[in-house]
């Protein structure tokens, strides 16, 4: 299947600062990704889906400016924490959408997930 | 608001026995399922998907039921493998106009265990 590539598996940074989390399509073309965030022993609660080269769409109650997300490529999505809190340390992951050349079905790949630890 | 649960926060089934995940959700605009296992500190692995004009999909041990009057979706893993446990996690979602799987809102996930 497809491969979805988050970087880095895990972070530790301390408060205040601002980390930054990659997640790209090794072998395709994403032209929608989302962004994920998930709690200990929780669901994951979708955060923003981002499209290329357009604004991220955001959920209620998510910070934009606090979770900045750029699609500047169609095989790349950023998400950055910006000043981090002890609070933003969760599992956070992200997937993109896979459509065959000549399918009309889709499927969500997602990527293997980036621990944030804020201390 | 949870708009798709998972009631069962876990489950226990024999190995070569059925295992049976369920999922209720509450809007019926959602028209898109899919199934997902998880491993601790991982990212989801996709299993298997309906569309909700269909009732069943089958792949190889995994079988997807979907009850739309019941707004209600379980899945089936015949026969149980000790290498299925992980959380489980099923998703609903709105195909737009162009078919496209737009995003997924998850329940809170089954912890499976198979005993050898």
């Amino acid at each position: 299947g497809a491969v979805v590539s988050q970087h880095p598996s895990w972070v530790i940074c301390k408060s205040g600062t601002s980390v930054k989390i990659e997640c790209r399509s090794l072998d395709f073309q994403a032209t929608t990704m989302f962004w994920y965030r998930q709690f200990p022993k929780q669901s994951l609660m979708l955060m923003a889906t981002s499209n290329e080269g357009s604004k991220a769409t955001y959920e209620q109650g998510v910070e934009k400016d606090k979770f900045l997300i750029n699609h500047a490529s169609l095989t790349l999505s950023t998400l950055t924490v910006t000043s981090a809190h002890p609070e933003d340390s969760s599992f956070y992951i992200c997937s993109a959408r896979y459509l065959p050349t000549g399918s009309s079905a889709d499927t969500i790949y997602f990527g293997e997930g980036s621990w944030l630890t804020v201390v | 608001d949870q708009q798709v649960k998972q009631n069962s926060p876990s489950l226990s089934v024999q190995e070569g026995r059925i295992s049976i995940l369920n999922c209720d959700y509450t809007n019926s605009m959602f028209d898109y399922f899919l199934w997902y296992k998880k491993y601790p500190a991982e990212g989801p692995t996709f299993l298997i998907s309906i569309s909700s004009i269909k009732d069943k999909n089958e792949d190889g041990r995994f079988t997807v039921f979907l009850n739309k009057s019941a707004k209600h979706l379980s899945l089936h893993i015949v026969p149980s493998q000790p290498g299925d446990s992980a959380v489980y996690f099923c998703a609903a979602s709105f195909m737009n106009y162009g078919g496209a799987t737009n995003k997924l809102i998850f329940g809170t996930g089954t912890l499976l265990a198979v005993q050898p």
